[in-house]
């Protein structure tokens, strides 16, 4: 089993579209989580870190359950320039940073 | 504005070749991080560095070697013994800090013919 896992997509949603990802971790004793964006053949950019009690960032919000293990991030009313890649990335230690491997979401007009 | 400048953004290399990836950051981050990514593997880690003049191998080190002499640097050297150099390389930094996420740099593209 990979220690981060995200459903690859892509997801294809109408503008204007609320969408959901999800990203398992296999380590209970992660510290802490983030959601990245990639647009193709760019480096990731962090979108936002997600806390205990969950946070939201405009459209964006992250939310973390740590007894099922899975962190989420819910997208409201998308836009075309939403579309990218989202990686989540769990940190197990000091220096450790798991990736997923990302779900590309593309947002048709 | 601070962030990690890494260069060049595109490099073309014979086999046999050893090649340098160059990243720079002005974050004065402690730890610095590099990183592969080839289409549908995500992120691999190939070697990091918590502190100058140390450096851990990460996942994928074999055919990779790096060197922190100061804190704003970390090259990375991509020799002949690396069997699959062709890939997207991204180097990263965080500070200490419990919660600290990775900041990237713009990537090098390396392809290797």
């Amino acid at each position: 089993r990979k220690e981060v896992e995200q459903d690859p997509g892509p997801f294809n949603v109408p503008e204007g579209a609320t969408v959901a990802f999800n990203c398992t971790y296999s380590n209970s004793a992660s510290q802490s989580f983030f959601w990245y964006r990639q647009d193709c053949r760019k480096e990731p950019k962090l979108l936002m870190s997600v806390y205990s009690s969950g946070n939201e960032d405009g459209r964006f919000t992250a939310q973390l359950n740590r007894a099922s293990q899975y962190i989420s991030l819910l997208i409201r009313d998308s836009k075309l320039s939403d579309s990218a890649t989202y990686l989540c990335a769990v940190k197990t230690g000091t220096y450790k940073y798991i990736f997923g491997t990302g779900t590309r979401l593309k947002v048709l007009a | 504005d601070g962030g990690i400048t890494q260069s060049p953004k595109y490099l073309f290399r014979k086999e046999g070749q050893n090649v340098t990836l160059s990243c720079e950051q002005n974050l004065n981050h402690d730890a610095m991080y590099w990183y592969r990514q080839d289409p549908g593997q995500g992120l691999r880690l190939i070697y990091y560095s918590q502190i100058v003049n140390d450096f851990q191998k990460g996942d994928i080190a074999e055919g990779y070697s790096v060197s922190r002499e100061k804190k704003e640097s970390f090259p990375l050297t991509v020799t002949s013994a690396q069997k699959n150099p062709t890939a997207f390389y991204l180097c990263a930094s965080s500070s200490r800090s419990y919660n600290s996420p990775l900041h990237f740099g713009n990537g090098t593209r390396l392809t290797v013919t």
